[in-house]
């Protein structure tokens, strides 16, 4: 059964403090590892799609790396209008995206 | 559409009641999905469904739920006589499959929230 653990549950930060969000999955046959972003009363919105060790994705102020087990998602000097809740995904053989919990990020002015 | 329509967006039911909720996917996608989330929590597989075929519903919880989407487009998940623990926020989401088959990026609707009292 695939699984998505991520960490920390809440994270809260100061404007410009650059910090990682961690998101350990267990999946056989990676297909691929997706990130979303999620603000409050909506629906997920798609920040990028990993597929192997040792790739990265960039956007603005968040970059995303892969490994075998783990993918992380770095936030350099954010703002407050990053304050959302970051989930993290994989798919494998059943093509069917198993989310995390998510990790709830606050950014202070 | 420009997005994923879903409706309502906020739906009371009295305990025992049915409901049925609707999606609008992206004009074209092939791929639909229905998850729910709880508060504070991520969301919880349901459904998927590839134009008309439902391909797998092993997430539904019980027997009261159910979902179609007859001429793959639009689709209608269905819960009947409903207890204070379906509460939750219902997503629907689509998707374009990229070559090899995979789901690829999934386009969400915000989601419709049923408070069963």
């Amino acid at each position: 059964e695939d699984q998505v653990t991520q960490s920390p549950e809440a994270l809260r930060l100061q404007e410009g403090e650059s910090s990682s969000l961690n998101c350990s999955y267990t999946v056989s046959g990676l297909r691929g590892l997706f990130w979303y972003r999620q603000d409050p009363g909506k629906g997920p919105e798609f920040l990028f799609t990993l597929y192997s060790a040792g790739e990265e994705k960039e956007k603005e102020r968040l970059k995303a790396t892969l490994t075998k087990k783990e993918s992380f998602l770095h936030i350099t000097a954010p703002k407050p209008e990053d304050s959302a809740t970051y989930l993290c995904a994989s798919s494998g053989g059943s093509y069917i995206p198993t989310f995390g919990r998510g990790t709830s990020l606050i950014v202070h002015p | 559409g420009a997005g994923v329509s879903q409706s309502p967006r906020y739906k009371v039911a009295k305990r025992g009641q049915d409901v049925a909720l609707r999606c609008d996917p992206i004009s074209g996608h092939v791929s639909l999905f229905w998850y729910q989330q709880a508060l504070g929590q991520g969301p919880e597989f349901l459904t998927y469904f590839q134009n008309e075929a439902q391909l797998d519903k092993s997430g539904l919880p019980s027997d009261r739920f159910f979902a179609e989407r007859p001429e793959g487009s639009v689709s209608t998940l269905k819960i009947q006589r409903t207890q204070q623990e379906d509460s939750a926020v219902y997503l629907c989401a689509s998707s374009f499959p990229v070559e090899g088959g995979d789901t690829g990026e999934l386009f969400f609707g915000e989601g419709s929230r049923l408070t069963v009292l």
